[in-house]
């Protein structure tokens, strides 16, 4: 157990729908990282929050937004679904904002149909 | 440029045999690559990490093999087990920066 702990673990919905993901950080963790796994492109980077600040963005769509709350939590947002978003979403955290181990949490599988 | 490449994709192996996945990159100023493991229905694990002053750096079974001039990475998994059945990534970071850039996985199978 990372001690990441991501809700839901499994979500299906429809095109054009909106979703919410929520993740909690390992204990004392600040930062937190959002992932996408598919199939095909394996572990895209989404987003990073250090301590409520967004500190780095990566391939993150227009249509998906995130944040981190004061206590630390993070929740990623999803809308107007298309079937490619189907995937899972990995949440991460670390203690600090440099290199060092990643903790991930089990993941969020999200379909589109 | 942010990749890393990796290979081969999946891999079979016998049960006792070294398993090797290699990895590749082009970004000079990465300097922390780390190799995760994931198991079905789990997220990655940190599996073992290196920096690029050693060249090699070793774990129990697990050794990493790191070539700077080449820019290539390796995992090597000495007497490979069942257990060891899973999906290995290579990452890299760069910098004062925690994110990671992954490789796109290799499918591991050890037969018994």
């Amino acid at each position: 157990d990372s001690g990441v702990t991501q809700t839901p673990k499994h979500l299906i919905t429809a095109t054009g729908q909106r979703v919410t993901l929520r993740c909690s950080p390992r204990s004392g963790d600040l930062s937190v990282y959002w992932y996408q796994q598919s199939l095909d492109q394996g572990l895209q980077f989404l987003i990073q929050y250090y301590n409520g600040e967004e500190r780095a963005k990566g391939n993150i769509l227009e249509r998906f937004s995130a944040q981190q709350f004061p206590d630390l939590h993070s929740e990623l947002n999803l809308s107007s679904l298309e079937l490619g978003d189907s995937a899972l979403y990995f949440c991460a955290s670390s203690v600090q904002a440099t290199a060092g181990e990643l903790f991930f949490g089990e993941g969020s599988r999200l379909t589109v149909l | 440029q942010q990749q890393v490449k990796q290979s081969p994709q999946s891999l079979i192996v016998q049960k006792g045999g070294i398993s090797i996945i290699n990895c590749a990159y082009e970004n000079t100023a990465f300097d922390y690559f780390p190799w995760y493991q994931q198991f079905p229905g789990k997220g990655p694990a940190l599996l073992i990490a290196i920096r690029p002053d050693v060249s090699e750096k070793k774990e129990g079974r697990f050794t990493i093999s790191f070539n700077k001039s080449a820019k290539q990475f390796s995992l090597h998994i000495m007497d490979s087990q069942p257990g060891d059945s899973a999906t290995y990534f290579c990452a890299a970071s760069m910098g004062g920066y925690s994110t990671l850039t992954f490789g796109k996985g290799t499918m591991l199978l050890v037969s018994p």
